[in-house]
Formats: C-alpha cells, structure tokens, sequence
C-alpha cells in the first residue's frame, strides 16, 4: 500500500524568508499525482500545487515550487518570500492515476511565519 | 462556484445522540468523498461515491455510520448511536473525474 511521510512535525521560517517542506512517498506504480494542501486556522483544506508523475518538470504556482525527485520518490515543497498568511498545517497528498479516488494523506506539518 | 458546502460547521451533541452531517458538493462534480480528521489517525476516507452510487464504503469504522447520496447535489453522513470516539472534524470533499480534490470547511462534531 501506499504511504506518505512527512517528517517534520513542526518548521517555522521568518517572514520574507524561503521554506521547504519535506515529503516522501512510497508506491510501487509508475504514474501517479502527487498534491500539497494548506489547512489554516479556518480548517479548510486548501489544494497549494500539484504534479503529475509523468511530467519532469517541477510544478510552479507563484510563490510556491516543488522539487520532485521521482527515483528518491521525494516530493518537497518550498514557499518563497514567506507571508504571515503561510503559517498553516500543510499537508502532503499521494494518489494513484489506476485508481482516481485512492488518495493518501501525510502527517502533516505545522508551518509558523514569525514576523 | 460557491465551493462545497458543508454543514453545520460545528455540532455538539451526547452520546446515544443521532447526528446528520451534510454536504453540497460543487455543481458538476461527479465524485464526492468523506473523510474524518483526527489527532491521532489523521485524514482517513471514509467513503466515496461515483455518480450518486456508493463506491467503496470500507473506511467506515461501523454500522452507526451511513452515507447517502439522493442526488447529484447533496450527501449526508448520519451516525447512530453517536459515541465520544466519534468527535472529530468530517470533511466532504468533490472532484470532477477524480481530477483535483476540494474540500469544505468541515464539520467539527464533538459528542459529550
């Protein structure tokens, strides 16, 4: 089965400043999508970025980047010029391409901003 | 679009208490999807469905749990007898195709 880990329970990053948040994933299919969600103080889960695992290039959305390394079967996730409003839970999500609805959630990972 | 709707957004109830959660999922989607957060166990599915139909239910920890889906626009998740264990936050979520997954706000049930 698959799993996903993140093992940084906790990470804080000053304002202004760069973060990258780790995940790593274990499966055994070759085409999947991987996913970061964002969960603030509201509870709602926010979709941040997603892969494919067919595509090399790393996905972007605006201060957001993930370095996919599919051998190491990493999936990180940095956040640029940190905003106040980036201190959530984020969590990292595997799902299988053969069964859409099959979606693996990490831990999740506590993300402070400090001004 | 207004998002998936869930409600209410927090529901306090005693056990033996019978407690309905509901949910709107975006207009078009074909998927809907429950799942239930906690400390401890984190994000689990508890069930799915596909066009209305139930899909897979096996993450449903037992019979006081019941998922339905009448139409394309609204799914209830009921437990009976409800029971101290069963506080969490119970999220609704929708795609199209299985495609991207969005969430409601969730419910945050607490049972005394």
């Amino acid at each position: 089965a698959q799993t996903v880990t993140q093992s940084q329970p906790e990470m804080s990053v000053q304002e202004a400043e760069t973060v990258t948040l780790s995940c790593t994933y274990d499966t055994s299919e070759s085409d999947y999508y991987l996913f970061w969600y964002k969960q603030p103080p509201s509870r709602q889960m926010i979709l941040v970025i997603r892969q494919e695992a067919y595509k090399q290039q790393n996905a972007t959305e605006n201060r957001f980047s993930v370095n996919f390394q599919k051998a190491a079967k990493s999936f990180s996730l940095k956040i640029s010029d940190s905003q106040l409003g980036d201190a959530a839970m984020y969590f990292c999500a595997y799902r299988s391409a053969y069964n859409n609805n099959d979606m693996r959630f990490g831990a999740g990972t506590r993300l402070t901003v400090k001004p | 679009d207004a998002g998936v709707i869930q409600s209410p957004r927090h529901e306090v109830t005693e056990m033996g208490q019978e407690v309905t959660l509901r949910c709107k999922p975006i207009s078009g989607h074909d998927y809907l999807f429950w799942y239930r957060q906690t400390m401890m166990r984190g994000l689990e599915l508890l069930i799915y469905f596909n066009n209305n139909v139930p899909i897979d239910d096996s993450g449903m920890p037992e019979d006081r749990f019941s998922a339905k889906m009448p139409n394309a626009s609204f799914s209830t998740l009921k437990i009976q007898p409800s029971e101290p264990r069963d506080s969490a936050v119970y999220f609704c979520a929708s795609s199209y195709r299985g495609e991207k997954l969005f969430f409601g706000s969730g419910t945050q049930l607490s049972v005394l």
